[in-house]
């Protein structure tokens, strides 16, 4: 079945460091990939999204790139802000169900 | 800007009580479902619906129930809470052809607590 495993947190940096969160994916079909936000005491939000291999995602500053050969969809930024502490979901969806999957999140925090 | 409303924010209830949690967007979408979100174990499936008065259920749907008896309209009922029924409840809704290219819009999250 399809599945999303993301590294585990917490990831801890100081302001201004590079990100890389990993995230891997097993699925049948042409999935989309996305990755979701969540800041403190709120709901999930739409960060970046990718529909097809090769593509790239980005938004204020993340990026991620669809890599069908390594089945990944890693996001990076090349400099975080404290702004940017928060949990962070990799999801996957397939045509064939419609629903989303999600990764077990990631927590970043950055420190100033 | 889709707008997915869930009525509560925090909810606290005692263990044997009857739990309605209730959705609602605005958007028109058929797609609706409720997750459940748990540190460590992400965001999983309870239930979701593909229009009105239809109903699958997801990877954890025991102790659970849905109604969904108006398009706009998505609730989630605990038949009798339970203390491992304490976390994070995010309802989210998309449309039958948006799900590929937009994921899905969630609300804000009901954290409820059964004690």
């Amino acid at each position: 079945g399809n599945s999303v495993t993301q590294m585990e947190g917490p990831v801890t940096l100081s302001e201004e460091a590079f990100l890389t969160i990993n995230c891997t994916y097993t699925a049948t079909g042409y999935p989309s990939l996305f990755w979701y936000v969540q800041y403190p005491g709120e709901g999930l939000q739409l960060l970046l999204k990718a529909t097809k291999a090769d593509d790239k995602g980005s938004n204020k500053g993340f990026e991620a790139t669809y890599r069908k050969e390594t089945t990944s969809f890693h996001l990076e930024k090349g400099s975080v802000q404290v702004s940017d502490s928060a949990v962070y979901f990799c999801a996957l969806s397939s045509s064939n169900t419609g629903k989303l999957i999600f990764g077990q999140g990631t927590t970043l925090q950055v420190k100033p | 800007d889709v707008k997915v409303t869930q009525s509560s924010r925090y909810l606290v209830k005692r263990t044997g009580e009857k739990v309605f949690l209730e959705c609602v967007q605005d958007m028109d979408h058929e797609n609706m479902f409720w997750y459940r979100q748990d540190p460590g174990l992400g965001l999983r499936l309870i239930y979701f619906s593909y229009d009105v008065k239809m109903k699958e259920k997801g990877d954890i749907p025991e102790g659970y129930s849905v109604s969904r008896e108006k398009k706009e309209r998505f609730s989630l009922i605990l038949e009798s809470a339970s203390t491992n029924q304490t976390s994070m409840y995010l309802c989210a809704s998309n449309s039958g052809t948006g799900i590929q290219l937009n994921g899905a819009f969630f609300g804000q999250g009901t954290r409820l607590t059964v004690v």
